[in-house]
């Protein structure tokens, strides 16, 4: 059965960083073709894909926010990690994490979702 | 970059058939997924690879896509089909992943 939980903080101030933690079990980062993802959703809005990190520790990013974004993974403790630097207001969202099993296929499974407000 | 645009709202009457689309350049030569959302809860993949179903997701989801349109078609409607629904895409030339804006589908 896999399974994916986000956590990290649910309130964040104007210029600091984000961190946010995927704890996943029930499959491997190791496995050929597996990738996790990170898509946000702000408020009454439409989902927004951030970010994804595959078992080969292939990267690629949202083009415009490439900049202040940054995904790695540790494979042993199960884990992905998205920071995401000078929060602003319109970055409050449901950060979800997601598993892809490989390149052609759609997110299968994902996580609950964490909001995040960014707030003075 | 590439980009996907869906209708903002479709309706249906209950038992009948609703067909949401996405439009993109050249979308049939890539890879579709479809996905369901209600309110507060997280996306369910209902179709991958323009027109499989995951287990568990009825028969009545079906999908398609062929030149520069996707399509979710979602037969014998229910109340329960009332969601948001998002059509994603692979975009292998850049590695990154698109979604649409989403389409509202109210079973009147």
């Amino acid at each position: 059965q896999i399974t994916l939980k986000e956590s990290g903080p649910t309130l964040v101030r104007p210029t600091q960083t984000l961190t946010l933690t995927c704890t996943f079990s029930g499959f491997s980062l190791s496995t050929s073709g597996v990738g996790v993802g990170w898509i946000r959703q702000p408020p009454g809005k439409a989902l927004e894909w951030l970010a994804v990190i595959y078992w080969d520790d292939d990267k690629y990013y949202s083009p415009s926010l490439k900049s202040r974004l940054t995904i790695t993974k540790d494979t042993s403790k199960n884990q992905v990690v998205l920071i995401m630097t000078n929060m602003d207001p319109v970055d409050t969202a449901t950060y979800y994490c997601a598993h892809r099993p490989s390149e052609y296929s759609g997110y299968g499974y994902w996580g609950q979702g964490t909001l995040v407000t960014v707030s003075s | 970059s590439y980009e996907l645009t869906q209708a903002l709202s479709v309706s249906v009457t209950l038992g009948q058939t609703a067909r949401i689309t996405c439009v993109g350049n050249n979308i049939g030569s890539k890879n579709v997924h479809w996905y369901q959302q209600k309110p507060g809860q997280a996306p369910v993949l209902v179709i991958y690879r323009d027109k499989n179903r995951p287990s568990g997701i009825p028969e009545r989801f079906s999908g398609s896509n062929s030149g520069d349109t996707a399509t979710l078609t979602i037969s014998r409607a229910q109340a329960g089909d009332e969601a948001d629904y998002y059509c994603q895409v692979w975009d292998s030339s850049t590695g990154r992943h698109v979604f649409g804006p989403g389409t509202k589908v109210t079973v009147l």
